[in-house]
């Protein structure tokens, strides 16, 4: 079945450095990628996705390119800001496989310093 | 814009009783779903919803029972709540799960405490 693997966390930085957190998948299909962000109290929410190979997603600073020969989705950002500190949860979404339930990643917490 | 709301959004159970969480969804999304985190975990599916009428388990559903008798409301039973069942309770939706592309809205969350 589909799968989404994303590096373990918490990752910790200072305000401004780059960010990388790494993401792959493995589906029968031919899914949509998504990064979704979860800030402290609240639901998850939608920071970017990318629905064919290639594409690259983006929001806020943030960016992330679907690519299908790595089977790869890592998110980036050139600068974090302190208010960029939450879980940041990978998934997929694979519809032509008859699936209706999207795969979601554990998430990873990002914790930025000033 | 209300989207997908949850209602209570915190609540302290005793062992062994019963209550229904709310989820009600206004962009007539014909997919929803439930999902607990647990602290520091991923999101695991309770249930899951593709149309009014239809319900099914996900991977975590002894202890729930669900509903689904209008395309809006998707309510979640807690039967004979455990503390096993603390958690934070996310309701979700999108529009049809057969486009890969759709986004899926979350609502805000229901935290529950069994004690």
């Amino acid at each position: 079945g589909d799968s989404v693997t994303q590096m373990e966390g918490p990752v910790t930085l200072s305000e401004e450095a780059f960010l990388t957190i790494n993401c792959t998948y493995t589906a029968t299909g031919y899914p949509s990628l998504f990064w979704y962000v979860q800030y402290p109290g609240e639901g998850l929410q939608l920071l970017l996705k990318a629905t064919k190979a290639d594409d690259k997603g983006s929001n806020k600073g943030f960016e992330a390119t679907y690519r299908k020969e790595t089977t790869s989705f890592h998110l980036e950002k050139g600068s974090v800001q302190v208010s960029d500190s939450a879980v940041y949860f990978c998934a997929l979404s694979d519809g032509s496989g008859g699936s209706y339930i999207p795969t979601f990643g554990r998430g990873t917490s990002l914790i930025v310093h000033p | 814009n209300a989207g997908v709301t949850q209602t209570p959004k915190f609540r302290i159970l005793k062992i062994g009783q019963s209550m229904t969480l709310q989820c009600a969804q206004d962009m007539n999304h014909n997919y929803m779903y439930w999902y607990r985190q647990d602290p520091g975990m991923g999101l695991k599916l309770i249930y899951y919803s593709v149309g009014a009428g239809i319900t099914d388990k996900g991977e975590v559903p002894n202890g729930y029972n669900v509903s689904r008798s209008t395309t809006e409301d998707f309510p979640l039973r807690l039967e004979l709540a455990a503390p096993s069942q603390t958690s934070v309770y996310f309701c979700a939706s999108t529009p049809n799960a057969r486009f890969s592309g759709n986004t899926i809205y979350f609502g805000e969350g229901s935290w529950l405490t069994v004690v």
